[in-house]
């Protein structure tokens, strides 16, 4: 098992550039995050899905958009990048279960700087 | 409100030396899971220890053990034996459980651990 895969690693944009994050598991996972951790500071929610076709805000949605056509993948995009949006992009899963005790897997991270 | 603070921003620790990182919560859930992971420098999140909310037990894995305790909404991650690869940062998270699924990972703003030989 690969676990959760993301692509880029590293990414540079300029104001205003488009581009989407690409995120993949292979853990048959019904749950798929996405967070940014920006630097000294935890990870904040952007978007999250419970299964194929279903996706809901998290806390910091603003500027992005996501996408869940199969379980596998949950693809990040940004529109119009701005310099807030420089951060690490985590993307991670989960399987359901009671009384939430089942751990996120993460990816490795995609960081993207916009200038 | 946060839901989950961590009040130091930075630890340092003798090898092999024990250090407690505080986590305290807040939720009004019955069901809810309570979750430790390390970041190195490198950047990569690793789940450390879990604990739920009706365990009685507090969890243990290996060197790293919570220090669960309920009624204050506090969840402290103990490392014995400290090694200079325990250097990371350290984020508490919880997910509140609902019956027909769960919630994402809600994390605190982390600690820094600094291990000293």
């Amino acid at each position: 098992n690969a676990g959760v895969t993301q692509t880029p690693k590293f990414r540079i944009l300029k104001i205003g550039q488009s581009m989407t994050l690409q995120c993949t598991q292979d853990m048959n996972h019904n749950y798929m995050y996405w967070y940014r951790q920006d630097p000294g500071m935890g990870l904040k929610l952007i978007y999250y899905s419970v299964g194929a076709g279903i996706t809901d805000k998290g806390e910091v949605p603003n500027g992005y958009n996501v996408s869940r056509s199969t379980t596998e993948d949950f693809p990040l995009r940004l529109e119009l990048a701005a310099p807030s949006q420089t951060s690490v992009y985590f993307c991670a899963s989960s399987k359901p279960g009671l009384a939430g005790e089942n751990e996120q897997f993460f990816g490795p991270g995609t960081r993207l700087t916009v200038l | 409100a946060q839901k989950i603070t961590q009040t130091q921003p930075g630890m340092f620790v003798q090898e092999k030396e024990a250090v407690t990182l505080d986590c305290t919560y807040d939720t009004s859930d019955q069901s809810y899971g309570l979750f430790w992971y390390k970041q190195p420098s490198s950047g990569e999140m690793i789940f450390l220890i879990y604990q739920g909310s009706y365990d009685e037990q507090n969890a243990t894995e290996g060197r790293y053990s919570l220090n669960f305790q309920k009624a204050r909404k506090s969840a402290n991650l103990v490392i014995s034996a400290s090694q200079l690869g325990d250097s990371a940062m350290y984020f508490c998270a919880m997910r509140e459980g609902r019956s027909s699924g769960n919630t994402p990972l809600v994390f605190g703003k982390g600690t820094r651990l600094s291990v000293i030989a």
